[in-house]
């Protein structure tokens, strides 16, 4: 089956940009989105459609792509933004996440 | 708004089966409406998120992953606005949080269920 992979963690200090990859063999050719997961919440939407972000979130959150890799950067990182992050793509009709990734603002 | 519950924990013995429901309200239903899809999503204790399939509510199209070999069934219940997924043969690492959420087909799932838990063990 279809495997997107991401690092299992990233470790940044308040104010530093935190980028996570998301690289998949076909990703360039499906819409990536990120998801959020704080301890005991379900996920939320930061980013969609690749670069895309949806109302509510904050401007330092963005996406890009290049060839079969995405990311995710947060710009000036702050204590809350500590959490899982996990992209998906859509394979045809079939979803796939990646493994998450445990961001740590120390 | 789109709120999506979640039926409460469950606590199995391996080889039955579970089946959570997940009621959706302020969603939109129209026959003229198909490309909507209501997802499960499990997380076992500590780890990711692992996609389990979908179903389209209006045409009962269904989509599920090959990982769980025939073992999960995803029904809609229309007059109840409900969807269902029922998981067959438990064994222990089939315990976790189930997760419901609805996207369009094709997008990310902008709405999530507030999860349950199924607990597998003898």
């Amino acid at each position: 089956s279809y495997e997107v992979t991401q690092p299992p963690s990233l470790s940044v200090s308040p104010g530093q940009t935190a980028s996570i990859t998301c690289s998949g063999h076909n990703l360039g050719d499906e819409f990536v989105c990120w998801y959020q997961q704080k301890p005991g919440q379900s996920p939320v939407v930061v980013i969609y459609e690749d670069t895309k972000r949806p109302s509510g979130i904050p401007e330092r959150f963005s996406g890009s792509t290049s060839g079969n890799t995405a990311t995710l950067t947060i710009s000036g990182t702050q204590a809350m933004d500590e959490a899982d992050y996990y992209c998906q793509a859509w394979d045809g009709s079939s979803v796939v996440f990646g493994g998450g990734t445990k961001l740590t603002v120390l | 708004q789109v709120q999506l519950v979640q039926s409460g924990a469950e606590v199995k013995k391996p080889g039955a089966s579970v089946k959570v429901s997940c009621e959706a309200s302020g969603h939109t239903f129209s026959n003229y409406i198909t490309n909507y899809a209501f997802h499960w999503v499990r997380q076992a204790p500590g780890q990711g998120l692992e996609w389990l399939g979908w179903i389209n509510p209006v045409n009962a199209v269904t989509k599920y992953s090959e990982n769980l070999q025939g073992r999960v069934t995803i029904t809609w219940d229309s007059s109840a606005k409900t969807a269902y997924m029922e998981l067959s043969s438990l064994r222990s690492d089939d315990t976790a949080l189930y997760y419901c959420a609805r996207s369009r087909l094709g997008e990310p799932a902008g709405h999530w269920g507030q999860g349950t838990l199924v607990t597998v063990s003898s």
